[in-house]
């Protein structure tokens, strides 16, 4: 099973917003809503922020949301924040019943 | 509050195993299953396998298919990943990560929360 493609790196200025792109197949992110985003902040464990292509878990900020179109799941942050500084994983399930990541995608606040 | 704690950071010598435990806390442990993801050194995320802690159902990523085994001990409510026949490229951060996932079909895909990661260093 093959990563999903995300960019390597995105940035914004504070207030902007930005959205970083998770390319799959039909097999995965194209077949089923099931993608899932994470934030993971150097050295530390990574954290929800959207399950389920659009769904967002209690506590995270409303500026995170997501969607889909066709093989493709974009994430969506807005009103950045320094906060925000971090690098972003999707993850999909497949058609073989295992998850796939994305080669992360690191997020740079200007 | 719901946590995952896992065991302490391991050295190991090419072609040995290694044994990573992840208690869980604050929920009912059977009520969920436990992902396996690992993370080399300034790499991204790699997802390694499941189990349901609800009938032992596994599932693993082809890379590891025969060399990871998935196991819990509901009576203690602990998850082990053990994997074996380590190489140097399975130096990693390894995370647990509780999933709602208790059967062959998916009915939500989001792990949360983690563990807070075990450092495996394969070394001669």
């Amino acid at each position: 099973q093959s990563a999903l493609t995300q960019p390597a790196s995105v940035s914004g200025s504070p207030g902007q917003s930005i959205t970083i792109s998770c390319t799959g197949t039909s097999s995965d992110v194209g077949g089923y809503n099931y993608v899932s985003w994470y934030q993971q902040h150097p050295g530390k464990a990574p954290k929800v922020m959207i399950f389920d292509v659009s769904n967002r878990p209690s506590g995270v900020s409303n500026r995170f949301s997501g969607s889909k179109s066709g093989n493709t799941a974009s994430l969506t942050i807005s009103g950045l924040q320094a906060e925000d500084e971090a690098d972003y994983y999707c993850c999909s399930y497949t058609s073989t019943g295992v998850r796939v990541f994305g080669g992360g995608t690191k997020l740079t606040v200007l | 509050q719901v946590q995952l704690v896992q065991s302490g950071a391991e050295v190991k010598k090419p072609g040995a195993s290694v044994k990573v435990s992840c208690k869980a806390s604050g929920y009912t442990f059977i009520s969920y299953g436990m992902s396996w993801v690992r993370q080399a050194p300034g790499q991204g995320l790699e997802w390694m396998g499941w189990i349901s802690a609800y009938n032992g159902y596994t599932k693993y990523a082809q890379n590891f298919q025969g060399r990871v085994t998935l196991t819990t001990d509901t009576s203690t409510s602990t998850a082990h990943m053990e994997l074996r026949g380590l190489r140097y490229d399975d130096t990693a951060v390894y995370f647990c990560a509780r999933d709602p996932r208790l059967y062959d079909i998916l009915t939500e895909n989001r792990f949360d929360p983690w563990g807070q990661g075990t450092l495996v260093t394969v070394s001669s």
